[in-house]
Parts: structure tokens; C-alpha cells; sequence
């Protein structure tokens, strides 16, 4: 059964840099059949799409965020990382990972975690 | 990049239906069959109820709907239950290469 559970610092200071992991277990995010992503939610607000990687080293970002962001898989741990740097406040919110249902950008994210909050604050 | 427009909040009683409309743009919902749309309960991660526009996963109930229009997308929900409640969200592949949500729908079951 898969499941995807996301972890890291739970508060973070401006200008620092965020960064978490995302542990996939009951499948391998080095399977060619997925592509895998971040998304976050922001205290009261939508869904935002932040990247998607694949394991042989396909990476899309979010424009607005793409001189900030930086993702990658960790085969050895089944994991996934996100690095976000000099956050401000605005990057506060619910950060999930997720999986595509295929290795495609355009299929949709059929698996989720639970997702994490991360506070920017001093 | 722009959202897709979705209504901010609709609402019925229940056993009514209610529609949520997903308005993109031609390099988005109206260039790809690849709507997908989802659930999200207070606390919770989003459930993905529809995909592909049209397509219901297993296990989601079939009260559930979609179809597309043009650059419009929109979910039906029929005979509505208090356990419908809650945000949705659509959302799209881009021809730029990305993915985008839509803002997000609260449905109220009055």
C-alpha cells in the first residue's frame, strides 16, 4: 500500500532556507512509471503546484519559484527533497507531496501525504 | 502564470445537484483532456475524485461527474450528502510545461 509521508523543520526563520523530505514507502520513486511533486497550501488558501521530478533527473518548476527551488530523489532512501531558500513569510503553509499517476507532467496526482505545515516567522 | 477561475464558494440542500465550474484558457483546460479534480476536507489531504475530465477513480462514488467545454471544465454533484462538504479544486497541465490549480470551491450542503 503506498504511502507518502512528509517530514522536516516545522518553523523557519526569514530568509533561511526551507527544506523537507518526503519517504515513500510500497513503492520505488526509481520506478520509470511515476513522476513525483511537491505541492503547497498556504494557511486558508488553494493549491499550489510547486515542481515534479522524475528519477533519471526530469525536473519541472513552478516559474515564480524556480530561482528558489530545488528538488531531487534520494534512490537510496526511497525519498524525495525539496529546497526552498531565502523564504519570507508568504512561504508559510501545508507542504504535500505527491505522485503522478504516470511518468508524464500531464497526468493527474493520484497519491498524496498528509502533508506538513511549515511556518516562516522569526 | 494564472490560476483557473473556479467560483468561491456554491451550495444546495441535499439530494439537489450543484455544478463547480473550471474556466482556463486554450494552453490549458481547453488544449488538454487532462482535468482532474479534488476533495479536501478541513485538515486533510486532497482526494482525487475525477480525472482525465470525465474519468472517476475506483471507490469514488458515482455522484460524482465531470465533463469539458471549450476552455470550461466543470464537476457535477448529484444528490448531494452532508459528507460532500467541503473545498474543490481543479486543476490542469499547462502547455508551458507546468501544472495549475484552480482557486478552489467551497460547497456548502445547506
Amino acid at each position: 500500500q503506498l504511502q507518502l509521508q512528509e517530514s522536516g523543520p516545522r518553523l523557519v526563520k526569514p530568509s533561511e532556507t526551507l527544506s523537507l523530505t518526503c519517504t515513500v514507502s510500497g513503492d520505488s520513486v526509481t520506478n520509470n512509471h511515476h513522476y513525483w511533486a511537491w505541492i503547497r497550501q498556504p494557511p486558508g488558501k488553494g493549491l499550489e503546484w510547486l515542481g515534479t521530478i522524475y528519477h533519471r533527473g526530469t525536473t519541472y518548476y513552478n516559474p515564480s519559484l524556480r530561482s528558489r527551488l530545488s528538488m531531487s530523489v534520494d534512490t537510496s532512501r526511497n525519498q524525495l527533497s525539496l529546497v526552498l531558500t531565502s523564504v519570507p513569510a508568504a512561504d508559510t503553509g501545508v507542504y504535500f507531496c505527491a505522485r503522478h499517476s504516470k511518468a508524464a507532467l500531464v497526468t493527474p496526482f493520484d497519491m498524496w501525504g498528509q502533508g506538513i505545515l511549515v511556518t516562516v516567522s522569526s | 502564470q494564472s490560476a483557473l477561475t473556479q467560483p468561491a464558494s456554491v451550495s444546495g440542500s441535499p439530494g439537489q445537484s450543484i455544478k463547480i465550474y473550471c474556466t482556463g484558457t486554450p494552453g490549458d483546460v481547453g488544449g488538454y483532456d487532462s482535468v482532474s479534480w479534488f476533495q479536501q476536507h478541513p485538515g486533510k489531504a486532497p482526494k482525487i475524485i475525477i480525472y482525465d475530465v470525465s474519468n472517476r477513480p475506483s471507490g469514488v462514488s458515482s455522484r460524482f461527474s465531470g465533463s469539458k467545454s471549450g476552455n470550461t471544465a466543470s464537476l457535477t454533484v448529484s444528490g448531494l450528502q452532508d459528507e460532500d462538504e467541503g473545498d474543490y479544486y481543479c486543476c490542469s497541465y499547462s502547455r508551458t510545461n507546468t501544472v495549475l490549480f484552480g482557486g478552489g470551491t467551497k460547497l456548502t450542503v445547506l
